[in-house]
Parts: structure tokens; C-alpha cells; sequence
């Protein structure tokens, strides 16, 4: 049992560039999200998925896509890189979100450490 | 809108000792959760504990309480008997009726000997 998985661990990007974030779960969570984390900040929430092909803004979307084709993997795509997107990203997965219960928990994956130059 | 305040950049504690760390919230969502996570220096955000809004009783977790004051919008955590090992940031977070974890700004722990 892994819990939440991120690939890369660490990705070094220039200006323009394009890349993909994956993310995957095995603990059969509904509910995904994409949070980066900028120095002296919490995490803000970038986008966010509620199901198997759904997917929501979150506060700080501009510059990002995702996906969520599988119920267990959840995409965070940037088309064009530039270094305001300097930035660790963290995915997160809850088995659902009626507040106030335990079970919107979130649990997240290790990080990915993104450069842009 | 939700909210969530840590006051505290820093913290030193020296290490068996208890320490409590601050955190207010702000919502006009009747129901909630309350979170605490802990980032190390390996980067990782590790879930601590929970509580609810309509819970009655504060939350523990081993060595970890959450003091819940409803009324004054606050959820501190308490770390009992310090170890170097929580030498950590830690993260007051919150959900409300929108699928989104809100944050506060952390606290960094040092547990010194």
C-alpha cells in the first residue's frame, strides 16, 4: 500500500517549456488535488478532482491543467513554464469532503520539486 | 471565506517538555474539520490529527492534542514530551463545505536538548 505517489521528485525546466506531474493512489479516493507550496506560504490549492473525469479550479489555477482520466491517477499539466512557477507541488487525495468528518482527511504524496529558469 | 492563523513563525522547546502551538480559524461554514499536519525537513506532509466541528471531545493521537475552543475559533495543538524528531514545520489546516484544505502559514519547531 503506497498512499499517494508522485513522479518526478525533482525536474529542472526553462522557460517554455512544457512537462506533466503525475500522481496516483491506491487507496481508492474519490477526491484528488494539486497544492503548491511557495516559501513562507501554506499551500494554496491549484486544482482539484471530485471524480473519475472531473476536474475544478482551485485558488490559484492560471498557467495549469489536469486531468483525471483513471480514478486513481490525476494529471497536473503546465503548457508553457515560466519561473513564477518555481515552486514545490504536492498532490493530495481524500476518500470524500463532507466537512467535518474524518474521512476528508488528506493525505498527500512526497513533493515535486519544480525550477523554472 | 475560511481562514486560518498561526502567530508563531518559531518555536523552541527543550526536548520531554510539552509545547503547545497556536492556530485561529475563521468560517461562516456551520460544519468543519480542523487539521494539523507536520512537514520535516524532508519535505513530506504527514497528517498529525483531527477534529471536528461537532465533536465534543479534544482529539489525541499518541502524544499529539488538539485543544478545541469552538468559541474563540481556535485549535492548538499540544505536543506532549518532546522529541528531536518533532523538530519539524507544522501546519494548521481547515475544511469547510467547498473541497478545499485551507492553510495557515506554519510554525517551525526546534526541539533542543
Amino acid at each position: 500500500n503506497a498512499g499517494v505517489t508522485q513522479t518526478p521528485k525533482f525536474r529542472v525546466l526553462k522557460t517554455g517549456q512544457s512537462m506533466t506531474l503525475l500522481c496516483a493512489q491506491d487507496m481508492n479516493h474519490e477526491y484528488m488535488y494539486w497544492y503548491r507550496q511557495d516559501p513562507g506560504m501554506g499551500l494554496r490549492l491549484i486544482h482539484y478532482s471530485v471524480g473519475e473525469g472531473t476536474t475544478a479550479k482551485g485558488e490559484v489555477p492560471d498557467g495549469y491543467n489536469v486531468s483525471r482520466l483513471k480514478k486513481q491517477n490525476f494529471l497536473l499539466g503546465l503548457e508553457s513554464a515560466a519561473p513564477s512557477q518555481t515552486s514545490v507541488y504536492f498532490c493530495a487525495s481524500s476518500y470524500e469532503t463532507v466537512a467535518g468528518r474524518e474521512s476528508d482527511t488528506q493525505y498527500f504524496g512526497p513533493g515535486t520539486r519544480l525550477t523554472v529558469l | 471565506a475560511q481562514k486560518i492563523t498561526q502567530t508563531q513563525p518559531g518555536m523552541f522547546v527543550q526536548e520531554k517538555e510539552a509545547v503547545t502551538l497556536d492556530c485561529t480559524y475563521d468560517t461562516s461554514d456551520p460544519s468543519y474539520g480542523l487539521f494539523w499536519y507536520k512537514q520535516p525537513s524532508s519535505g513530506e506532509m504527514i497528517f498529525l490529527i483531527y477534529q471536528g466541528s461537532y465533536d465534543q471531545q479534544n482529539a489525541t493521537e499518541g502524544r499529539y492534542s488538539l485543544n478545541f475552543q469552538k468559541a474563540r475559533k481556535s485549535a492548538n495543538l499540544v505536543i506532549s514530551a518532546s522529541q528531536l524528531g518533532d523538530s519539524a514545520m507544522y501546519f494548521c489546516a481547515m475544511t469547510g463545505t467547498a473541497s478545499k484544505l485551507t492553510f495557515g502559514t506554519g510554525t517551525r519547531l526546534q526541539v533542543t536538548l
